[in-house]
């Protein structure tokens, strides 16, 4: 069965540059979730989207922002990055109706250097 | 304010051994409860949800609302139970609705 889907794997980046990271959810699912884990840490709640309206927000940089597309993909934008932005990056997404599960994609390891 | 804790960083136990371990909520409502398993390299699963009361991989857990409590329990703990595990708590009703999770418990089954 298809998966959530992130895009890519792996990034490097140097300080102040610009990111972005997108996430593919399971086909009918309506709602997209980002979570940035740390070295060690637990997953952090960034910002959430359903039907493509912002749905709840957490601890999201300003430097941050995310918008979910008609097709229900999803981006995260992150410029001016910090040093301290590296992370595993985690798209989760489910569907609204019944069964409120969540489903985790494999994450974005991003670096920054 | 929305909190989920999980005392124990780490629980080392023999393979065989029962294991526990713990999780302690504060809602301001009724939550709905989840535990997730992280194995080494592998995204986030979802093990168990409160509402839907099965047993998986021998894992129960049940929600206690007078101690806040969502204790992960297995009677024998096996080698490939080891992993990190991370309880979470979601508010319900509203789509969208993140799930708050605790700081995670390593579990470290050994022979």
């Amino acid at each position: 069965a298809a998966g959530v889907i992130q895009s890519p794997r792996h990034l490097i980046k140097e300080k102040r540059e610009t990111a972005t990271l997108k996430c593919y959810p399971i086909p009918r699912h309506d709602t997209v979730y980002w979570y940035q884990q740390g070295p060690g840490q637990d997953p952090q709640f960034l910002i959430s989207f359903y039907e493509k309206m912002q749905s709840d927000k957490g601890s999201i940089p300003d430097r941050f922002s995310a918008q979910q597309f008609s097709d229900y993909h999803s981006e995260l934008n992150m410029s001016s990055l910090e040093l301290g932005d590296s992370a595993l990056y985690f798209c989760a997404s489910s569907y609204s109706r019944g069964n409120t599960e969540a489903f985790f994609g494999q994450g974005t390891r991003l670096t920054v250097v | 304010a929305q909190r989920v804790t999980q005392p124990e960083k780490l629980l080392s136990v023999f393979k065989g051994a029962p294991v526990e371990l713990k999780c302690n909520y504060s809602y301001s409502g009724s939550p709905e409860l989840f535990w997730y398993v992280q194995y080494s390299r592998q995204r986030l699963q979802l093990l168990l949800r409160h509402i839907s009361r099965e047993s998986i991989k021998g894992f129960t857990a049940d929600l206690n609302k007078g101690e806040t409590s969502f204790h992960l329990k297995k009677p024998f703990a096996q080698e490939e139970d080891s992993a990190m595990y991370y309880c979470a708590l979601s508010g319900t009703g509203q789509a969208g609705t993140a799930l708050i999770f605790g700081k995670g418990t390593t579990l470290s089954v050994s022979s």
